[in-house]
């Protein structure tokens, strides 16, 4: 089955530093990948959508790569804020039709004045 | 961009009786809305499609006896937990993708709902 793994444990970052988060899935062609930011008691905020065909997406501090090789993506912040601190989570459409989300786990992020 | 909101933001209700959540696409007209739920510490999942004007689609083991949904208007969709249970207290999320073929999907602020 669909499987999308996201580094559960939380990742603590001096501000200033780059945050890098992981997504890997397996038993699955996605055409293109999604991250997402949530707020504690919130719901998540799209950030960024990555197609197949594209290796590297940029949106202002965030960068995100997408190896359909590896199946994996990459998250970056760059230049981290504390207002960075939330969760990130990636998502990938379902293998049926309709377009529906399927998400990971999260990753916390924790940055630090 | 996108809004949608979501009502109510919080709810708590005794065991037993049913909870209406609202969720409204405000400034875009949404065919299909999605509605997921989340316990603490873990990610979401998707309960049910509402589609406008047709019967939504549930997921596996989601009961719809349990989750009715109504997609009454291109831009309101409701979800009634009925007869509720403490364990169905969680955090109740909607979405909306805009027409126009975009793959994003904007999400309410959720509804945290506790059952005593």
């Amino acid at each position: 089955s669909q499987k999308i793994e996201q580094n559960s444990e939380a990742l603590n970052i001096q501000e200033g530093k780059t945050a890098t988060l992981t997504c890997n899935y397996t038993n699955y062609s996605p055409a293109y990948l999604q991250w997402y930011r949530q707020d504690p008691g919130r719901g998540p905020v799209f950030l960024l959508l990555i197609r197949e065909n594209e290796k590297e997406k940029r949106k202002e501090r965030l960068k995100v790569t997408f190896d359909t090789t590896l199946k994996q993506s990459l998250f970056h912040i760059t230049a981290s804020q504390p207002a960075d601190s939330a969760t990130y989570l990636c998502a990938l459409p379902g293998a049926a039709a309709g377009n529906k989300l399927t998400f990971g786990g999260g990753t916390r992020v924790l940055v630090k004045p | 961009g996108a809004v949608v909101s979501q009502h109510p933001s919080r709810v708590i209700c005794k065991s037993g009786t049913s909870v209406k959540i609202e969720c409204r696409s405000l400034d875009f007209q949404a065919t299909t809305m999605f509605w997921y739920r989340q316990f603490p510490k873990q990610s979401l999942m998707l309960m049910a499609t509402s589609n406008e004007g047709s019967k939504a689609t549930y997921e596996q083991g989601v009961e719809k006896d349990k989750f009715l949904i109504n997609h009454a208007s291109l831009t309101l969709s409701t979800l009634t937990v009925t007869s509720a249970h403490p364990e169905d207290s969680s955090f109740y999320i909607c979405s909306a993708r805009p027409p126009g073929g975009a793959y994003e999907q904007f999400f309410g602020p959720g509804t945290r709902l506790t059952v005593l």
